[in-house]
């Protein structure tokens, strides 16, 4: 029973390149979270979506930064014209339809040059 | 808003030492508790939650309870281990509406070192 899976597990780009970060959930999973954790930072929520549907993205930076969570495939955090701020760790989690506790994936390692 | 302050760290102890870590927190309804756990380079593990006021969360040794008077949620430990070194978290989630989940709040992490 595989867990929440995320890839790739380190990215680097450099200035003005774009991002793009990918979630699988926990099989029977339909809710998707992405949380950022800056460097001696505690993690931060960005977007929490459901199948074809962002129920909340409060968290989320108003420029550069998506999410989306398609009928079919992955969830995929795209951030365009990634600047040297955005070098943080990327979590995602996932939770069965109802139910609070979130189980989280080893997170993408972003690093912008 | 809702938030959640746990005490800082670095905390470090000897094997088989006592283990606190204070977590308190503010909320405008009846959140959720939960502690996390995060080993170097990993992502986090939940290591227990409580859902009502006076429930006792527990596991593989620890545990916290759930106390509205005092809207804190301390994490214990009788006798730590060296493979117990990693960063702790304490979290809140606010009570979903039905069928929704909800968005976890953290604290800034504590991290534990235990030496032998």
């Amino acid at each position: 029973n595989a867990g929440v899976m995320q890839n790739p597990r380190h990215l680097v780009r450099r200035r003005g390149q774009e991002a793009r970060l990918r979630c699988s959930p926990m099989k029977g999973h339909s809710h998707v979270y992405w949380y950022r954790q800056l460097p001696e930072e505690g993690l931060k929520f960005m977007v929490y979506l459901q199948k074809e549907n962002i129920i909340d993205e409060s968290g989320m930076p108003k420029e550069r930064f998506s999410a989306e969570f398609p009928k079919e495939g992955p969830s995929i955090l795209r951030i365009q014209q990634v600047v040297r701020g955005d070098s943080a760790a990327y979590f995602c989690a996932s939770s069965p339809l109802g139910r609070e506790t979130q189980y989280f994936g080893p997170g993408t390692r972003l690093l912008v040059l | 808003g809702d938030s959640v302050t746990q005490m800082e760290g670095p905390v470090t102890l000897s094997e088989e030492a006592f283990l606190t870590i204070n977590c308190t927190y503010t909320a405008t309804g009846y959140p959720s508790l939960f502690w996390y756990v995060q080993y170097p380079g990993e992502g986090l593990q939940l290591l227990l939650k409580a859902t009502k006021a006076d429930d006792k969360g527990s596991n593989k040794g620890f545990e916290a309870t759930y106390r509205k008077e005092t809207t804190s949620f301390h994490l214990e430990k009788g006798s730590v281990q060296v493979s117990d070194s990693a960063v702790y978290f304490c979290a809140l989630s606010e009570a979903p509406l039905y069928n929704q989940g909800g968005k976890l709040i953290f604290g800034q992490g504590t991290e534990l070192s235990v030496k032998p």
